[in-house]
């Protein structure tokens, strides 16, 4: 079966720097994406990697090594308002069908 | 925002049931997906949607049927509700050439 990998809680720091993790096994590769879900809201998009390397999206960044089926997110000087759940996903084909993460819960403390 | 909405946002229903849910788009986007959200569960596919009357199974999609007769509206159908149903549901759009899924708000669904 197919199966992405996160870990369930991360606790950091206003102002610190955080990583969140992905690991992934799936019959096929084409992208990985992370999503961000505050409680009661909607997930909303935040990065995509199609190759390997890291991609900058202001205090996000994201990584990905295919050829270890790994990726994560990397959060600088964490705000209080980062406090949400981090998603990852995978799409394994040509059909621009998702396959989500458990979710990572991030709780970021004054 | 792709100006995503969704019908209702909150339902309490009877076991047994039939239960439609709607979901209302107005940018024009190919690509339709209904997912519901469990806790420890993440999102999970239920149905996809790659076109007016073209639809596909997700990971989940016993117990449930889509129709999509126009581009802008994609229904979700629960033919006989079960209390494992009772979940949130979220619809997505999508476009070609790009991973980028945007959500609507979610309706929470009790299956009492």
């Amino acid at each position: 079966g197919q199966s992405l990998e996160q870990p369930s809680e991360v606790t950091a720091v206003e102002g610190a720097i955080v990583q969140i993790n992905c690991t992934y096994q799936t019959s096929g590769f084409y992208g990985l994406s992370w999503y961000q879900q505050h409680d009661g809201g909607a997930p909303t998009f935040l990065s995509y990697n199609g190759l390997d390397g890291l991609e900058e999206t202001g205090r996000f960044s994201s990584f990905l090594s295919r050829s270890d089926s790994y990726g994560y997110l990397l959060l600088q000087e964490l705000q209080m308002k980062d406090s949400a759940s981090y998603f990852c996903a995978v799409r394994m084909d040509s059909s621009y069908k998702l396959i989500f993460g458990s979710g990572t819960r991030l709780l970021v403390r004054p | 925002d792709a100006g995503i909405t969704q019908s209702p946002r909150h339902k309490v229903t009877e076991t047994g049931t039939p239960v439609t849910l709607r979901c209302h788009q107005t940018e024009n986007h190919r690509y339709m997906y209904w997912y519901r959200q469990d806790p420890g569960h993440g999102l999970r596919l239920i149905h996809y949607s790659y076109g007016v009357k073209d639809t596909d199974k997700g990971e989940v999609s016993d117990g449930y049927s889509v129709s999509r007769s126009k581009t802008e509206d994609f229904l979700l159908t629960l033919e006989s509700a079960t209390s494992s149903q009772t979940s949130v549901y979220f619809c997505a759009t999508g476009q070609d050439n790009t991973d980028t899924q945007y959500f609507g708000p979610g309706t929470r669904l009790t299956v009492l």
